[in-house]
């Protein structure tokens, strides 16, 4: 079974408070995302990476960055934690397409619930 | 990027078919659609992809019109359990990236 482990189910911050979000997967796969759910607004993607070292800026990177040294683990930091960025955090990894492997669909975390206070 | 539009709820009765629409209007020849579901506190499931044919699996069937600008998942007999927010999605691959975009999904609502 495909696991991808979020490292915290809920978590409480304070404002201006360093935050890291771990994610770790065990499938060997390339890509990883980081995605914030809200009530009404659906999943919006964060960050994601294709491969160890490299990320991309999905829809709303502001006030967050990424990390991937390794290739099974992912995290997202909020350099200073804001109320407006208390969430649902969602981490996800996927094969990448068109590489034969024969399961290529993203395989999500359980969600860290974050609360900024 | 591509986005899907889905109505914000369904209602279905147990037993009966439950299908979902989903729009993709601006979806690119290579752009896969792909649905997940989302039932409470847990995170999203994948149930099946398609790219221009029709696919089905044990859980559901995927219809993707012709022109590819839309698509309907259809739950054959919809149980209780069911009951959970459904996203259609399209896959984004360019020649180093692979994403998933969301939208805001349909909350599918089965009863008794």
């Amino acid at each position: 079974d495909v696991k991808v482990t979020q490292s915290s189910r809920y978590l409480v911050k304070r404002t201006g408070e360093k935050v890291f979000l771990e994610c770790v997967q065990d499938m060997d796969h390339e890509n990883m995302f980081w995605y914030r759910q809200d009530p009404g607004l659906g999943l919006r993607l964060i960050y994601f990476s294709y491969d160890v070292k490299m990320k991309e800026k999905g829809d709303i990177p502001e006030g967050y960055s990424v990390s991937r040294e390794k290739k099974e683990r992912f995290s997202l930091i909020l350099e200073s934690a804001s109320t407006n960025q208390t969430s649902m955090y969602l981490c996800a990894s996927s094969a990448v397409l068109d590489t034969g492997k024969v399961f290529t669909e993203a395989f999500f975390g359980q969600g860290t619930r974050l609360t900024v206070v | 990027d591509a986005k899907t539009t889905q109505p914000p709820s369904m209602d279905c009765a147990e037993g009966r078919a439950a299908n979902l629409p989903c729009n993709h209007s601006t979806i690119s020849g290579n752009e896969y659609v792909y649905w997940y579901r989302q039932i409470h506190s847990q995170g999203p499931q994948y149930i099946i992809h398609g790219l221009k044919n029709n696919e089905t699996n044990e859980m559901a069937s995927l219809i993707i019109t012709e022109d590819r600008k839309s698509s309907t998942l259809i739950l054959p007999h919809a149980t209780l359990r069911d009951t959970a927010v459904y996203y259609c999605i399209v896959r984004v691959r360019t020649y180093n990236t692979d994403k998933l975009i969301f939208g805001t999904g349909t909350r599918l609502q089965v009863f008794p």
